[in-house]
């Protein structure tokens, strides 16, 4: 079973430029999730979807973040424009949304550096 | 104050020898689960295993158990026969319901694993 896809693996920008990234999670599952790993961090949940509707996006940074996900499949993030502190990576996670035991798969992440 | 606190930020263990990885958590809900994950240099975050706050037994998978003891508020992942491959950021996470109806996956601050020949 192929797991959660995520492209770029890095992306080095300067400062007020924008940025995407794209997710594909594992097949069937219900539940996408973005996070950003600051270094040094654990990972802090930016948006949550169920199927292609928000269930939680409480922490994302809504001037400058954006994410969706149309057809309830893949999923992209944007920052436009970005900030030095932004430099994070960024994850994807999927999960089947259901059940006591549901377990979140991540993606390899994509490194962002903001020059 | 913190939900997921993971003391020791550094490790060094023996090749072979067991190692205790420690998370203390602090939750009101009655029903959670508690995760580990492991990060290893590449960065992807790699399932270990779960405990339910209902279950009664410690979970195990081949080489890790969790050490659960929930007056405590304790889940520590014991790793058996520590190999070099081991060598990784260990976070300890923690699914509770949250304001917005859907279930929450926090995270500690990881604790780093070395493993020395």
């Amino acid at each position: 079973e192929a797991g959660v896809a995520q492209s770029p693996r890095y992306k080095i920008i300067e400062k007020r430029q924008s940025v995407a990234f794209w997710c594909n999670p594992i097949s069937g599952h219900a539940t996408l999730y973005w996070y950003q790993q600051i270094l040094g961090q654990g990972p802090k949940l930016l948006i949550q979807f169920q199927n292609n509707g928000v269930v939680d996006d409480s922490q994302l940074p809504k001037d400058r973040f954006s994410a969706e996900r149309l057809k309830g499949v893949d999923s992209t993030l944007k920052i436009q424009p970005a900030k030095l502190e932004d430099s994070a990576v960024y994850l994807c996670a999927s999960s089947l949304g259901r059940g006591t035991t549901d377990t979140q798969y991540f993606g390899p992440g994509t490194r962002l550096t903001v020059l | 104050a913190q939900k997921i606190t993971q003391t020791q930020p550094g490790m060094f263990v023996q090749e072979k020898e067991a190692v205790t990885l420690d998370c203390t958590y602090d939750t009101s809900d009655p029903s959670y689960g508690l995760f580990w994950y492991k990060q290893p240099s590449s960065g992807e975050m790699i399932f270990l295993i779960y405990q339910g706050s209902y279950d009664q037994q410690n979970a195990t998978e081949g080489r890790y158990s969790l050490n659960f003891q929930k007056a405590r508020k304790s889940a520590n992942l014991v790793i058996s026969a520590s190999q070099l491959g081991d060598s990784a950021m260990y976070f300890c996470a923690m699914r509770e319901n949250s304001n917005f109806g859907n279930e929450k996956l926090t995270f500690g601050t990881g604790t780093r694993l070395t493993i020395i020949p």
